[in-house]
């Protein structure tokens, strides 16, 4: 069955640091998503990207975050330089069509210290 | 803004028990609502869709109806067994993204 795969599972960076999480969306879908969790919090929405371009993104996502599609394959998140709260897991995430069912990956536990 | 709502955030059932969760939101301008369960520290896997005209939808066990009008859905699960332990999660597409609640975590004892 095809899955979203995320790498790594588990990354932990110093402050301050750049850190590229990566995504394998379902091959043919079309949508991909960027959400979060912290710790004990609800999942949060990132950013959406589609055509190339990001379609939708929430206050979240600041001058900090960039988001890549750079062959057709992956798709990446980028946090350019981390601070401690953003230690949380990453969820990438893809759909065939907007509005449809959305598939999650297994997420990237990032650890800020 | 859509505010999601889950009730109870946590539940203790004896194997063979039906679960039912709840789920509300604030803006009945929805796409879909969709139902996952996340085991700890994992990802989320989705359990059921159900597209903002539909009523109902069911997968084995598992039901999950959706009033909009009401800004509720509710997830049936019959028959527990300890494996359904998990948080279930109920999310809302509406302005472009999913919109989660926090969750209920539920444990089934054998």
């Amino acid at each position: 069955e095809p899955e979203v795969t995320q790498t790594p599972s588990h990354q932990v960076t110093q402050m301050g640091q750049e850190v590229i999480l990566r995504c394998v969306p379902i091959s043919n879908h079309l949508y991909f998503y960027w959400y979060r969790q912290i710790l004990g919090q609800k999942v949060e929405f990132l950013v959406s990207f589609y055509n190339n371009e990001i379609s939708e993104k929430s206050e979240i996502f600041d001058d900090q975050f960039s988001v890549e599609r750079p062959d057709g394959s992956n798709f990446t998140l980028k946090i350019r330089s981390t601070k401690l709260e953003d230690s949380a897991m990453y969820f990438c995430a893809s759909s065939e069509e907007q509005g449809i069912e959305a598939f999650f990956g297994q997420g990237t536990r990032l650890t800020v210290v | 803004k859509q505010e999601v709502t889950q009730i109870p955030a946590a539940l203790s059932v004896p194997e063979g028990e039906n679960l039912v969760l709840n789920c509300s939101f604030t803006d009945s301008a929805i796409y879909n609502l969709q139902w996952f369960r996340q085991d700890p520290g994992k990802g989320l896997t989705s359990l059921l869709l159900i597209q903002s005209s539909q009523r109902e939808q069911t997968s084995g066990r598992l039901n999950a109806s959706l009033d909009k009008s009401s800004g509720r859905s509710t997830l049936y699960i019959a028959a527990s067994q300890p494996g359904d332990s998990a948080t279930y999660l109920c999310a809302v597409f509406s302005w472009g993204k999913l919109q989660f609640g926090a969750g209920t975590q539920v444990v089934v004892t054998p």
